[in-house]
């Protein structure tokens, strides 16, 4: 099983937007709902920040906002804050098991 | 509340044998699948196996097959990952996380996490 294409870094201003891409292929991000999405800063456990594709779990921001188009998955983090520097991870469902993207750095400038 | 606690880190010798375990608390342990994540240090997650403590059923990624098992006591609550002959390249943290989702058939989102387990395998 491939691991799910995130792009290695991105970066943001404080206050601006950014969007994490994920791709996979038929056989998982686009053959199922089941997008999930891990925040992970250093040295601590990763932390849900969406299910299924676009729901948000209790207690996580509306600034996070996920959304799927074929088999492409993106996380949107919008007036991006200091603490929101981190690593995020994609994870799809794939007909059991699972897979994740390599993951993404976030940088806030 | 609903947590995971995993036991402590560990050194261990090539060839050695190793049993990590994850113990969960503030829900019926039976109800969700557990799964096993692998993290290198500087590196990605990467999905281990899944198991099913009602029933014992696991799913392993085709990566970790045969090179681990995992296993789970409803009696106390406890996931566990074994190594029957480690090796340097099984020098990683290791995390457990719980299924949020509750189904059977596709278990698909994941929380909590547990602390992680590091494990270090080194002559």
């Amino acid at each position: 099983q491939s691991a799910l294409t995130q792009p290695r870094s991105v970066s943001g201003s404080p206050g601006q937007s950014v969007t994490i891409s994920c791709t996979g292929t038929s056989s998982d991000i686009g053959g199922y709902n089941y997008v999930s999405w891990y925040q992970q800063h250093p040295g601590k456990a990763p932390k849900l920040m969406i299910i299924d594709v676009s729901k948000r779990p209790s207690g996580v921001p509306d600034r996070f906002s996920g959304s799927k188009s074929g088999n492409t998955a993106s996380l949107t983090i919008s007036g991006l804050q200091a603490e929101d520097e981190a690593d995020y991870y994609c994870s799809s469902y794939a007909g059991s098991p699972w897979v994740f993207g390599g993951g993404t750095k976030l940088t806030v400038l | 509340e609903v947590q995971l606690v995993q036991s402590g880190a560990e050194v261990k010798k090539p060839g050695e044998s190793l049993k990590i375990s994850c113990k969960a608390s503030g829900y019926s342990f039976t109800n969700n699948w557990i799964g096993w994540v692998r993290q290198i240090p500087g590196k990605g997650l990467e999905w281990m196996g899944i198991i099913q403590p009602g029933d014992s059923q696991t799913r392993y990624s085709p990566s970790f097959q045969g090179q681990v098992t995992i296993s789970a006591d409803k009696s106390i609550s406890t996931a566990y990952l074994q190594w029957s002959s480690l090796k340097a390249s099984d020098t990683a943290m290791y995390y457990c996380a719980r299924d949020g989702s509750g189904s059977y058939y596709t278990p698909n989102w994941f929380d909590p996490w547990g602390q992680g387990t590091l494990v270090t395998v080194s002559s």
